[in-house]
């Protein structure tokens, strides 16, 4: 399978600091994406990168991708208490497969 | 545009007994799939439909059960129910048309599901 993994499990940071959560995957992919969930409700998109791009930017978000390890990287610069949630980096193939979700990043931003 | 509707919200059920759960892609959205979510296994799919054909298939039992309406509106079924069912079940949409390309996934709410 395409599991995708997400270390750490849970960070906790103070508010202005940054945040980094990586994620790796094991097969070829058409595109990563990153999704955020706040306690208990659904998934909202953060971002998405294709597999011929290594860096992206939204917003406060930077996203890279290194395809010859098969691994991503979630940065959220100056950090605030909204962005409290889980994070979660999803992959999907080359041949319409179905979306693999890792296991989460528990983001903890304290005031 | 209305976002992805799931019902109902909360759900309590016995053991044995059978549930259905309701989503309501966005407009325009054909591709609908399903997602079992729990503290301990994460996301796991569990199926897919895009105009009314099931697509894909998560790795769950026969008791899972799902289809899609012309209107491209969705229900899951779980039949016999089992404690360990207890989760958060959560309806994702998509503009996917067929071809493999770069969409996102639109969430619902979920419908957090408990057997007891």
């Amino acid at each position: 399978s395409q599991q995708g993994e997400e270390d750490p499990q849970a960070l906790s940071i103070q508010e202005g600091e940054n945040a980094t959560m990586n994620c790796s995957y094991k097969t070829s992919i058409n595109n990563l994406q990153w999704y955020r969930q706040n306690s208990g409700r659904g998934l909202v998109h953060l971002i998405l990168i294709r597999s011929n791009e290594r860096e992206k930017h939204s917003g406060r978000l930077r996203v890279t991708l290194d395809t010859s390890k098969k691994s991503s990287s979630l940065l959220i610069t100056a950090s605030r208490a909204a962005d409290t949630a889980s994070y979660f980096c999803a992959t999907r193939g080359n041949y319409g497969q179905n979306f693999v979700f890792g296991p989460g990043t528990r983001l903890s931003v304290l005031p | 545009k209305a976002g992805v509707t799931q019902t109902p919200r909360y759900l309590i059920k016995t053991r044995g007994q059978q549930v259905t759960l309701s989503c309501s892609p966005i407009s325009g959205h054909r591709s609908v799939s399903w997602y079992q979510q729990t503290p301990g296994q994460g996301l796991q799919f569990l199926f897919e439909y895009f105009s009314e054909t099931q697509r894909n298939k998560g790795n769950f039992p026969g008791r899972f059960s799902g289809r899609q309406f012309s209107n491209s509106r969705s229900e899951m079924n779980v039949s016999t129910l089992e404690l360990g069912d207890s989760a958060l079940y959560l309806c994702a949409s998509s503009p996917w048309t067929g071809v493999a390309t770069n969409e996102k996934l639109f969430f619902g709410s979920g419908t957090q599901l408990s057997v007891l």
